[in-house]
């Protein structure tokens, strides 16, 4: 079974500075999905990020952008030019590409992101 | 983009009520649709995959009785908790997909149930 681990559980960062949440997680498939997702206080999930496994490419998303390491099974987020608003926790998620999407989540405990103004 | 509706957003009552928790895409056909739930400060706990027109696959631990799901179209699937008691108290959260294997689940706002 498929295993996502986010090491911290806790973050902090100065607005306006830039701050790397990570994630790992454990397969043996080859074809998958990795995503960010971003919680606030107010609980609804908000996509922030996804990533392909089959591309090279790392993912951006404004100021959003991954580290994807496939062989060493990472996946990162930094958050540049942080800001009051991304204050949230954030939850790593991993799906297997093998049926067309229906194929369930699997995240991670959390990071929960604190930013200081 | 896409949007997934959650009906109700909280709910009070007393024990031994069920309580019925409605998740809509309201901008695509969702051809599966997930129920999850969330305890304080934990992460999200998959409850049950459930797709349109078949019974819903439930997690192990997940009491198939006390959680009945239904997804009777493309665009809806209903989450009940059957004689709901204090510890059923949590949050629960919808999610939905569309058909692709690069469509990412797009998550409803969830619904905060209080039993009494």
């Amino acid at each position: 079974a498929q295993t996502v681990t986010q090491s911290q559980p806790e973050m902090s960062v100065q607005e306006a500075e830039t701050v790397t949440l990570s994630c790992t997680y454990d397969t043996s498939e080859s074809d998958y999905y990795l995503f960010w997702y971003k919680q606030p206080p107010s609980r609804q999930m908000i996509l922030v990020i996804r990533q392909e496994a089959y591309k090279q490419q790392n993912a951006t998303e404004n100021r959003f952008s991954v580290n994807f390491q496939k062989a060493a099974k990472s996946f990162s987020l930094k958050i540049s030019d942080s800001q009051l608003g991304d204050a949230a926790m954030y939850f790593c998620a991993y799906r297997s590409g093998n049926q067309g999407g229906s194929e369930k989540l699997v995240f991670g405990k959390g990071t929960k992101l604190t930013v200081n103004p | 983009g896409a949007v997934v509706s959650q009906h109700p957003s909280r709910v009070i009552c007393k024990s031994g009520t069920s309580v019925k928790i409605e998740c809509r895409s309201l901008d695509f056909q969702a051809t599966t649709m997930f129920w999850y739930r969330q305890f304080p400060k934990q992460s999200l706990m998959l409850m049950a995959t459930s797709n349109e027109g078949s019974k819903a696959t439930y997690e192990q631990g997940v009491e198939k009785d006390k959680f009945l799901i239904n997804h009777a179209s493309l665009t809806l699937s209903t989450l009940t908790v059957t004689s709901a008691h204090p510890e059923d108290s949590s949050f629960y959260i919808c999610s939905a997909v569309g058909w692709g294997g690069n469509q990412p689940q797009h998550f409803g706002d969830g619904t905060r149930l209080s039993i009494l």
